[in-house]
């Protein structure tokens, strides 16, 4: 069974940087044409795609928001961390991570974790 | 502005059937990217219902069905439940961004 857990902080201030884990579970990061992927959404809001790393470690960002966003990943440990500074209050969102297959192109995120909210506020 | 296009609603009875496009570009769906589809019940995460434009994950029922034309997907839903009522999101890689693109969603409202 595959499973994805996201965590970290509930509420970050203007100007902080983010910093989210994704645990996961029933799968390996170093399998061929498997990725981990963070997609956010705003309250009311749509799904936004953020960042996926592949089990090479490519990565690929969103453009709006690439200056901002590093993704990592450390396979022996089952674990992807999302990092985007100088967060702002448009920034809040809840933020998922979601195993995707179907290598470079046509990947398509198969389980998902239930989210983290993340409030920025002062 | 979502880089792929769907309706912000779409309604129907119980048993009826019901559509939800997804319109992109040439540098998306009418690039050959394949085309995904997902279902948010409320208050809950995204689930994976269509892959690959028309094929469907071990446990999503046959009354769900997806396809892909030109620059288009469409899902469609026969049999409508009222468990059906979610928000439907649509998905593709884009060239030009050199990532995946959401859909803005749509909600199916079951009278």
């Amino acid at each position: 069974q595959i499973t994805l857990k996201e965590s970290g902080p509930t509420l970050v201030k203007p100007t902080q940087t983010l910093t989210l884990t994704c645990t996961f579970s029933g799968f390996s990061l170093s399998t061929s044409g498997v990725g981990v992927g963070w997609i956010r959404q705003p309250p009311g809001k749509a799904l936004e795609w953020l960042t996926l790393i592949y089990w090479n470690d490519d990565k690929r960002y969103s453009p709006s928001l690439k200056s901002r966003l590093t993704i990592t990943k450390d396979s022996s440990k089952n674990q992807v961390v999302l990092t985007m500074t100088n967060m702002d209050p448009v920034d809040t969102a809840t933020y998922h991570c979601a195993q995707t297959e179907g290598g470079y192109y046509h990947y398509y995120m198969v389980v998902w974790g239930k989210g983290t909210t993340v409030t920025v506020s002062s | 502005q979502s880089v792929l296009t769907q309706p912000p609603s779409v309604s129907g009875a119980p048993g009826q059937r019901v559509t939800i496009s997804c319109t992109g570009s040439s540098s998306n769906i009418g690039a050959g990217y394949d085309v995904h589809w997902y279902q948010q019940l409320p208050g809950t995460a995204p689930k994976l219902l269509i892959y690959r434009n028309s094929n469907r994950p071990s446990g999503v029922p046959d009354r769900f069905s997806g396809s892909k034309s030109g620059t288009s997907a469409s899902l469609a839903i026969t049999g409508l439940q009222a468990e059906d009522e979610a928000d439907y999101y649509c998905q593709s890689y884009d060239s030009s961004l050199s990532g995946s693109v959401f859909g803005g969603g749509t909600r199916l409202t079951v009278l």
